[in-house]
């Protein structure tokens, strides 16, 4: 059992590049969520899905995409990146009854310049 | 608006000793109030979690105690140890209909011997 796997772990984005966070989790969860994390800061949420083909925004969804096609798959769209998303991202997933318990991957610690 | 105030921001403790850390909430419709434990480079996990019915829950060294009048909420680590330091998250959750989390800013305990 992997649980939330996150790939790139590092990246460095130019101003206005376009590029895509990967999520996928085999815990079996419905409920997949995407956060991001500033320095000194809560996690605060983009988007979340409760399964395939549901999504939804969530407290900061500007300049952000997302796609769920499969329960295990949730990747994260930036499309012209801006140095305001330079960020730490997380990606959790729950089950539809424990929102409380979300699992989280490793993040992915982006940088724009 | 921050609908959850965290503090303090950082705490030093003496292996042995209590640490509190506490959060204030603005609204009163949240049904959940759960405290997230991070350790470096990982994602947030849950370390226990009160509903608003409930005056005080302990789980082990872990202790949340809510004064729902005065809409406030902390968690207390009685013999901290130095694997205890992290950064701690207070967050706020609706039950019905809503899967998003609100996080403080998180407070960075560090435990030294």
């Amino acid at each position: 059992n992997a649980g939330v796997t996150q790939t790139p772990k590092f990246r460095i984005l130019k101003i206005g590049q376009s590029m895509t966070l990967q999520c996928t989790q085999d815990m079996n969860h419905n409920y997949m969520y995407w956060y991001r994390q500033d320095p000194g800061m809560g996690l605060k949420l983009i988007y979340y899905s409760v399964g395939a083909g549901i999504t939804d925004k969530g407290e900061v969804p500007n300049g952000y995409n997302v796609s769920r096609s499969t329960t295990e798959d949730f990747p994260l769209r930036l499309e012209l990146a801006a140095p305001s998303q330079t960020s730490v991202y997380f990606c959790a997933s729950s089950f539809r009854d424990r929102v409380l318990e979300q699992y989280f991957g490793p993040g992915t610690r982006l940088t724009v310049t | 608006q921050q609908q959850v105030k965290q503090s303090p921001q950082s705490l030093i403790v003496q292996k042995g000793g209590i640490s509190i850390i506490n959060c204030a909430y603005e609204n009163t419709a949240f049904d959940y109030f759960p405290w997230y434990q991070q350790f470096p480079g990982k994602g947030p996990a849950l370390l226990i979690a009160i509903r608003p019915d409930v005056s005080e829950k302990k789980e082990g060294r872990f202790t949340i105690s809510f004064n729902k009048s005065a809409k406030q909420f902390s968690l207390h680590i009685m013999d901290s140890q130095p694997g205890d330091s992290a950064t701690y998250f207070c967050a706020v959750i609706r039950e019905a209909g809503s899967y998003q989390l609100t996080f403080g800013k998180g407070t960075k305990l560090s435990v030294i011997p």
